[in-house]
């Protein structure tokens, strides 16, 4: 049973610190997103790729937050340095685009990031 | 920007009452997403439609595409503690490049045995 997977499940940091959060797609998907989801804002798109390439990242904090694809079966999520208002559960999620149509895309279990 | 409204943010029901969640964009989509999480877990594909006025229904939910593809909703029949959780619309603007999807602010539903 194919499943997305992120590391670690939880994290708590001290401001000013780097966090890396990382996630495995599911073997044979093409597009790897990433979302933080708080009770404010709900669930927002950070970044997407395809094929590896970031396609969008124009939710995405630029001064402190990358996303990265170093392989097909990678994507990491770095803030540097992490804040308190960062402390969110980022999820990660992969899917399969065919023919330019996205079809359902499948959540990792997300990381729950707690910056003090 | 494209906004996907949802309504009712919140809603508390007796188990075997109905519960509709409704979802408004402010654009025409090319087709919407519905997924949902249940507390403490991720978010989890249920449904797409792409159809204008496409209905689908599984066992007892059932999913509706307005004719003018801004809108869309989800009915549970005869609601069981099971469903508890919270439902999310996802919405792909038809007149952009942009392939990632929009997501409502979510609806969630308690069920009281």
């Amino acid at each position: 049973d194919a499943r997305v997977t992120q590391t670690p499940r939880h994290k708590v940091t001290e401001m000013g610190q780097e966090v890396t959060m990382r996630c495995q797609p599911i073997l044979g998907h093409n597009t790897v997103f990433w979302y933080r989801q708080t009770m404010m804002q709900g669930l927002e798109l950070l970044a997407y790729f395809r094929n590896r390439a970031p396609l969008d990242d124009s939710g995405m904090p630029k001064d402190r937050f990358s996303a990265e694809m170093p392989d097909a079966t990678l994507a990491t999520l770095k803030i540097q340095p992490s804040e308190p208002r960062d402390s969110a559960v980022y999820f990660c999620a992969s899917g399969l685009v065919l023919s330019g149509e996205l079809y359902e895309q499948y959540f990792g279990p997300g990381t729950r990031l707690t910056v003090t | 920007g494209q906004q996907v409204m949802q309504i009712p943010q919140y809603q508390h029901v007796q188990e075997g009452e109905d519960f509709t969640t409704y979802c408004n964009s402010s654009t025409t989509l090319s087709n919407i997403q519905w997924y949902k999480q249940r507390p403490g877990g991720h978010p989890v594909f249920l449904i797409q439609l792409v159809k204008s006025g496409e209905v689908k229904k599984q066992k007892r939910l059932t999913f509706q595409f307005g004719e003018a593809k801004k809108n869309s909703s989800l009915h549970i029949t005869a609601t069981q503690t099971t469903d508890v959780g919270t439902y999310f619309c996802a919405g792909r603007p038809m007149d952009t490049g942009r392939r990632a999807l929009t997501f409502g602010s979510g609806t969630r539903l308690q069920v009281q045995p």
